[in-house]
């Protein structure tokens, strides 16, 4: 069972890169690492998603080492509606054992002006 | 509006008492996921549904079960209620059912069990 581990928060200025890891040690082979933001009240929404070496879309890019115990998830130039919590998401739901998804412990990123 | 809903926004009520809550996937989605979110536990996996039948199971305790429903529809049920379940549970739905894809989450139940 993956068990993940974020920094508690993080604080970033405007226009600058900010890049949040994750360390998840026993990551089984057939998880992925999937990243969520979330704001207050609100649920998790999806931002990326990865099983190795690196993904990019539109809004960010996750890099993979090659022993995939760890994660980080990259936000270019972030603005004030970054700031949220960022969780990251380790797990395999197509295993019909019962395999657990595991989430971070949440990092809140405060972006200041 | 991520598609997938869910009723009662919020809920109060006592300990020892049942309530259930009610979830909506999106259009087409087979997969539900239910969690939990707390202060100190942070968002815990519950349990899953794929097309009415249960697929994996997390930290649900023995007090809590749930269902899909042939509309796909589901219902988390938690009984015998403890002050310790005050938290937000969100659904949330998917279309794929392996180990890849993208979660679509409900805007939450706020329970709080006085």
């Amino acid at each position: 069972l993956a068990k993940t581990t974020q920094p508690i928060s993080m604080d970033s200025y405007e226009g600058q890169e900010v890049n949040i890891t994750c360390s998840h040690n026993n990551i089984a082979t057939n998880d992925y690492i999937t990243w969520y933001q979330q704001f207050p009240s609100q649920g998790p929404r999806f931002i990326i998603q990865g099983y190795k070496t690196k993904v990019t879309n539109e809004v960010a890019s996750l890099f993979i080492p090659a022993d995939r115990k760890s994660s980080t998830l990259s936000l270019p130039r972030v603005s004030l509606s970054d700031t949220a919590v960022y969780y990251c998401l380790v797990g395999d739901m197509g295993n019909t054992g019962f395999q657990k998804l595991v989430f971070g412990t949440g990092t809140r990123l405060l972006v200041s002006p | 509006d991520s598609g997938v809903t869910q009723t009662p926004k919020h809920l109060i009520t006592a300990t020892g008492q049942r309530v259930t809550l009610r979830c909506s996937p999106r259009s087409g989605d087979l997969s539900v996921y239910w969690y939990q979110q707390s202060l100190d536990q942070g968002l815990q996996f519950l349990i899953q549904y794929y097309n009415g039948e249960e697929r994996a199971k997390g930290n649900i305790l023995e007090r809590f079960s749930a269902q899909q429903f042939p509309d796909l529809h589901s219902e988390l049920n938690l009984s015998s209620l403890e002050l310790g379940d005050s938290a937000l549970y969100f659904c949330a739905s998917s279309v794929v059912t392996s180990g890849s894809g993208e979660q679509f989450f409900g805007p939450g139940t706020r329970l709080t069990v006085l």
